[in-house]
């Protein structure tokens, strides 16, 4: 069955850079995409960014561009999302979620159980 | 950016009854809408797609319609385990992708 595993939750001080990995099974990777969704505390879901498994094509939210960077390691099937700079209003839970098509974004049919990031001096 | 616009915020029904929820984009999406649930402390689940598919495993009692500027996310007959938060999400125009703010649908 389709599964995204998360890392573990993350504690960081303001200014610091944080790395959330998101390891795939159950399908093959390069066959599809990721986004990157980011939940705060109580609010409502905002999409961060994209990256194919097929090509490594990436669309970040112009909100997070210079500030975050998304890969992939397609022999471990595994995608990665670094956000640096970091302040108190990032602490959310992040999400990996499957998009359904290799190349353009669409919608995402499999999500990874979040990775809480706290942002605290 | 399309924003997306959820109604009713909260919306309160009894089980077995109907419940109607609403989204709004500032501009047409044509039919690239998805409707998410998700409950406590769990991630989103899919449940239709395409504004008008549902996705896997989503019962039938789950419908969407709609198409442009308005879609509607139907819950034919409410189950206790239908209580939860939906979103609505456009796909149309990206980036970037963009979500309603969110339905809690709760217990009357």
């Amino acid at each position: 069955q389709v599964q995204l595993v998360q890392s573990g939750a993350e504690v960081k001080k303001p200014g610091a850079s944080v790395k959330v990995s998101c390891k795939a099974s159950g399908y093959s990777f390069r066959s599809y995409s990721l986004n990157w969704v980011r939940q705060a505390p109580g609010q409502g879901l905002e999409w961060m960014g994209w990256i194919s498994g097929y090509n490594g094509n990436i669309k970040y939210a112009q909100k997070f561009q210079g500030r975050v960077t998304m890969t992939t390691d397609t022999s471990a099937s595994t995608a990665y999302m670094e956000l640096g700079s970091l302040k108190s209003d990032d602490t959310a839970v992040y999400y990996c979620a499957r998009g359904a098509s290799m190349i353009r974004l669409v919608e995402s049919d499999y999500w990874g159980q979040g990775t809480l990031v706290t942002v605290s001096s | 950016e399309i924003v997306m616009t959820q109604s009713p915020a909260t919306l309160s029904v009894s089980p077995g009854e109907r419940a109607t929820l609403s989204c709004r984009a500032s501009q047409s999406v044509s039919s690239n809408l998805a409707w998410y649930q998700q409950k406590p402390g769990q991630a989103p689940r899919l449940l239709i797609y395409g504004a008008s598919t549902r996705a896997t495993a989503v019962p039938a009692r789950f419908s969407g319609s709609g198409s442009g500027t308005e879609f509607t996310l139907t819950i034919s007959s409410l189950q206790s385990d239908d209580f939860a938060v939906y979103y609505c999400q456009q796909y149309d125009n990206w980036p970037p992708i963009t979500f309603g703010q969110g339905t809690r649908l709760e217990i009357k």
